[in-house]
């Protein structure tokens, strides 16, 4: 079975540092997103991605995030200068159309991002 | 605003026992979706089962069922004859339908299935 794919599983990274964590998502999906999870808390929605550019992001999505589509099957997020509160999972998801809206949306194993 | 509570921080029973987590939501969509992720030890989601809100039909995928009540706003899940693998952290989401593309969650039950 087809799954999404994240590089790499674990990141270690000083505050300030900027980070790009990969995903490739399913082939034939259409819909890309971002989620975190703190440790030990809900997952939350970062941003999603549909015909190469942003649909909706969240409060959490500001001006030291950014995703990129740089070729036909990666799916990157960038994050400009961490913050030791930016230490998460961080879990990318595609679906392949949100029409009727019940796709679900498959997760990679996620990246743990630990800023120090 | 859209809403998922699972009011169950963590539930520990016995192995084989049966065991129910809750799931409550809240939405002003006429149309909308439901959906349960399980995350296991190893920390990945995996994806169980989804409902669309004009079918109530409960279902049932071996030891594992889902009720899912419109006018209670419920969509529980019953894992029958639990197991040690079973234990992980359930997350129950919603998806609006109208063209809100994001699935929230709610903060998740960990069950612990104690042998």
């Amino acid at each position: 079975e087809p799954e999404v794919t994240q590089t790499p599983s674990h990141q270690v990274t000083q505050m300030g540092q900027e980070v790009i964590l990969r995903c490739v998502p399913i082939s034939n999906h259409l819909y890309f997103y971002w989620y975190r999870q703190i440790l030990g808390q809900k997952v939350e929605f970062l941003v999603s991605f549909y015909n190469n550019e942003i649909s909706e992001k969240s409060e959490i999505f500001d001006d030291q995030f950014s995703v990129e589509r740089p070729d036909g099957s990666n799916f990157t997020l960038k994050i400009r200068s961490t913050k030791l509160e930016d230490s998460a999972m961080y879990f990318c998801a595609s679906s392949e159309d949100r029409r009727p809206y019940n796709s679900p949306l498959h997760f990679g194993n996620g990246t743990r991002l630990t800023v120090t | 605003a859209q809403k998922v509570t699972q009011a169950q921080t963590e539930i520990s029973v016995v192995e084989k026992e049966d065991v129910t987590l809750d799931c409550v939501y809240e939405t002003r969509d006429t149309t909308y979706y439901l959906f349960w992720y399980k995350q296991p030890p190893s920390g990945e989601l995996v994806f169980l089962i989804r409902r669309n809100s004009f079918d109530e039909q409960n279902e049932i995928s071996g030891r594992y069922s889902w009720n899912f009540q419109k006018s209670t706003s419920s969509f529980n899940f019953t894992i029958t004859a639990s197991q040690v693998v079973d234990s992980a952290v359930y997350f129950c989401a919603l998806r609006g339908g109208n063209r809100d593309d994001k699935i929230i969650f709610g903060k998740g039950t960990r069950l612990h299935i104690l042998p």
